[in-house]
């Protein structure tokens, strides 16, 4: 089975805050996808990272960052000085390799940026 | 520019008609999904399919079914609608090709049944 888990449901912060989303996945699998996605009040999801589970590496792309750590089974978003677009809500995703692979998605992050 | 496009953004159905959503990708992705996106349950998986006339149940298959008779089109079926399939419905579509794994989605359909 293979399962995510963002636990927290809803964080505001004020304008300029760093702010960080935690995202917890669960399989028994050793190769495996995990994508972070934003859906903005528009509402179209928009993909923003994936990672395999061969590459620890940590990213970091302008003011957004991940970290990932196959230890914990985590994979967490930073983003550092919020501004009031990123207001919006974030999910974590987690895709087995292989034929007839499940994109399991979390329960989601509402990101709440105010000025 | 993936474009994953779904028929209609906004649909009112009543009680117990049969409803027919349906979805096109013009990427030529083997894997389509369909979820249901509900308030503080994020995107639930109801089906997905692997490659034409293949499917398999998601997460919450109950009152639905699908069909993919071609690549590039999923359609969502709802034998019976009944009201607590209001929801806002999204597709989406990727590839087995491990740098083009990650999934793009449609605009959703919000879905009433009344």
């Amino acid at each position: 089975a293979q399962k995510v888990t963002q636990a927290q449901t809803e964080i505001s912060v004020v304008e300029k805050e760093d702010v960080t989303l935690d995202c917890v996945y669960e399989t028994r699998d050793t190769t495996y996808y995990l994508f972070w996605y934003k859906q903005p009040p528009s509402g179209e999801l928009v993909f923003l990272i994936r990672r395999n589970s061969f590459d620890e590496q940590n990213e970091i792309s302008g003011r957004y960052s991940w970290n990932f750590q196959k230890s914990t089974s985590s994979f967490n978003f930073t983003i550092t000085a919020s501004q009031v677009v990123d207001s919006a809500v974030y999910f974590c995703a987690l895709l087995l390799t292989g034929t007839a692979s499940k994109l399991t998605f979390g329960t989601g992050t509402r990101l709440q940026v105010t000025l | 520019d993936v474009k994953v496009t779904q028929s209609s953004r906004y649909l009112v159905k009543r009680t117990g008609e049969k409803v027919f959503l349906e979805c096109v990708q013009d990427m030529d992705h083997e894997n389509m999904f369909w979820y249901r996106q509900d308030p503080g349950l994020g995107l639930r998986l109801i089906y997905f399919s692997y490659d034409v006339k293949m499917k398999e149940k998601g997460d919450i298959p109950e009152g639905y079914s699908v069909s993919r008779e071609k690549k590039e089109r999923f359609s969502l079926i709802l034998e019976s609608a009944s009201t607590n399939q209001t929801s806002m419905y999204l597709c989406a579509s990727n590839s087995f090709t491990p740098m083009n794994t990650e999934a793009f989605f449609g605009q959703g359909t919000r879905l009433t049944v009344v």
